[in-house]
């Protein structure tokens, strides 16, 4: 497709589950990033992916928090044993890295609700 | 520590009013700053970009400022239209190596007829 594409666009999952959210990064895109965004609030950083290199993984917010990206395509974040304080919309954006002046494309997002 | 602060969080206006958003930065070394619009329940898309040279640029009834000495941008939209309603969010970014923009937390507008 043309831009980035996020499923599920909507989850409702029960505490304690485990979530998967994926990314479909824009095409030749070597940069990829996820974001948190709760609701009213600002983005808040969770990884970030260049090409081969070993993510940044600064952002997450704990070890029930995972991401993976096979080279430069998919991505999926996945959250173990979810958390009420969870609930959030999960935003992808993909960038051509190799420019400083690289713009941010974003996914419509994955909204997750924790019951 | 890189930091993005943005005035005022919240702003209502009429419809046909002029506005401006502010933006105050701590990150260094600078490469360039962006503002995005972020419709609600969409994604942020980037309206303009501004790099250290650049003192002024227009996007249509958008007109972003950047002052590289004080660290400050501003976004101003003139004719508010009911579409302008959104979040606007001031992104600053660094050169090269390891790319983490740093995002302020948006300012909200609400453009009311």
């Amino acid at each position: 497709g043309a831009g980035v594409s996020q499923s599920p666009s909507n989850k409702v999952t029960e505490k304690g589950k485990d979530v998967e959210l994926r990314c479909d990064p824009i095409s030749g895109h070597t940069a990829l990033y996820w974001y948190r965004q709760r609701l009213g609030q600002g983005l808040e950083f969770l990884i970030y992916f260049q090409g081969n290199s070993a993510p940044d993984k600064s952002g997450l917010p704990s070890d029930r928090f995972s991401a993976e990206r096979t080279g430069e395509s998919v991505s999926t974040l996945t959250i173990q044993r979810t958390q009420q304080e969870d609930s959030a919309v999960y935003l992808c954006a993909s960038s051509f890295r190799l420019v400083d002046t690289g713009e941010l494309f974003f996914g419509e997002g994955s909204r997750l609700t924790v019951l | 520590k890189n930091q993005v602060e943005q005035s005022p969080q919240s702003l209502i206006i009429l419809e046909g009013k002029n506005c401006t958003l502010q933006c105050n930065y701590t990150v260094s070394p600078f490469s360039n700053l962006r503002w995005y619009k972020q419709d609600t329940g969409r994604g942020p898309v980037s309206l303009t970009i501004m790099t250290f040279s650049e003192n002024t640029k227009s996007n249509g009834r958008y007109t972003a400022t950047l002052d590289a000495d004080t660290k400050q941008s501003s976004l101003h939209i003139t004719a508010s239209q009911l579409s302008d309603s959104a979040s606007y969010i001031c992104v600053v970014s660094g050169p090269g190596g390891s790319y983490i923009p740093t995002f302020g937390r948006g300012t909200s507008l609400i453009v009311h007829p």
